[in-house]
């Protein structure tokens, strides 16, 4: 089946710097997401990409759909605290038979104050 | 309302209970799914119901239940659990591109 390649596994980082992560899939999507989840809490939606090569940002929040349609990547800009959590990128092929989301294994964040 | 609902939020029960998850959704989403989550893993797909029917069912073992009874409300009936089973369980509904997911209810079997 279809497996996402995340990046890192966790980071451990100083308040007010830049943070990036990525997806990398064996097979192509037609829409990336990127989800933050909190400890005992369930994934909330940060950004949803449609098209190829599309540059969204949300806040301090900048994510891209590569143009092979097989990455995504995340930045978090000046990053606060509440930073803290597990962030998932998510494919999916919406439309498709099987449009079901297809999530990354996580990045751990922490932010040391 | 752009909210998923589940209870009860905490539930512990023994491996002869029965006891059942509940979800609501009122953003008027045709799909709705359970996912289970354990530690520092991402949630993994239990089952799908598209316009109320299950369309999808990840071989989950027969002591997981789902039940659909309307568009707004999804059950998850539970009975003879193990304590492999005790995780997080995530409902969440789509209208298509992207879910929106419930808070979970954090299980223990024991």
């Amino acid at each position: 089946g279809q497996q996402l390649n995340q990046s890192p596994q966790s980071m451990f980082i100083q308040e007010g710097e830049d943070v990036s992560m990525n997806c990398t899939s064996s097979s192509i999507f037609n829409t990336w997401l990127w989800y933050k989840q909190d400890p005992g809490e369930g994934p909330v939606l940060l950004i949803a990409l449609y098209k190829a090569g599309e540059l969204t940002s949300n806040g301090r929040l900048t994510a891209q759909f590569g143009i092979t349609r097989k990455d995504s990547f995340l930045n978090i800009s000046a990053s606060i605290p509440s930073d803290v959590g597990i962030y998932f990128c998510a494919g999916q092929n919406y439309g498709g038979s099987q449009g079901n989301l297809i999530f990354g294994k996580g990045t751990k964040l922490s932010v040391k104050p | 309302d752009t909210e998923v609902t589940q209870t009860p939020k905490h539930l512990v029960m023994g491996m002869t209970n029965k006891k059942s998850l509940k979800c609501e959704q009122h953003m008027g989403h045709r799909a709705m799914y359970w996912y289970k989550q354990k530690a520092k893993k991402p949630p993994e797909l239990m089952f799908v119901y598209s316009y109320e029917k299950l369309s999808i069912n990840e071989s989950v073992p027969s002591r997981f239940s789902p039940e659909c009874p309307n568009s707004s409300l999804l059950n998850l009936h539970l009975h003879a659990l193990q304590p492999e089973d005790s995780a997080l369980y995530l409902c969440a509904s789509s209208h298509g591109v992207g879910y929106t997911f419930g808070s979970g209810t954090r299980l223990t079997v024991v």
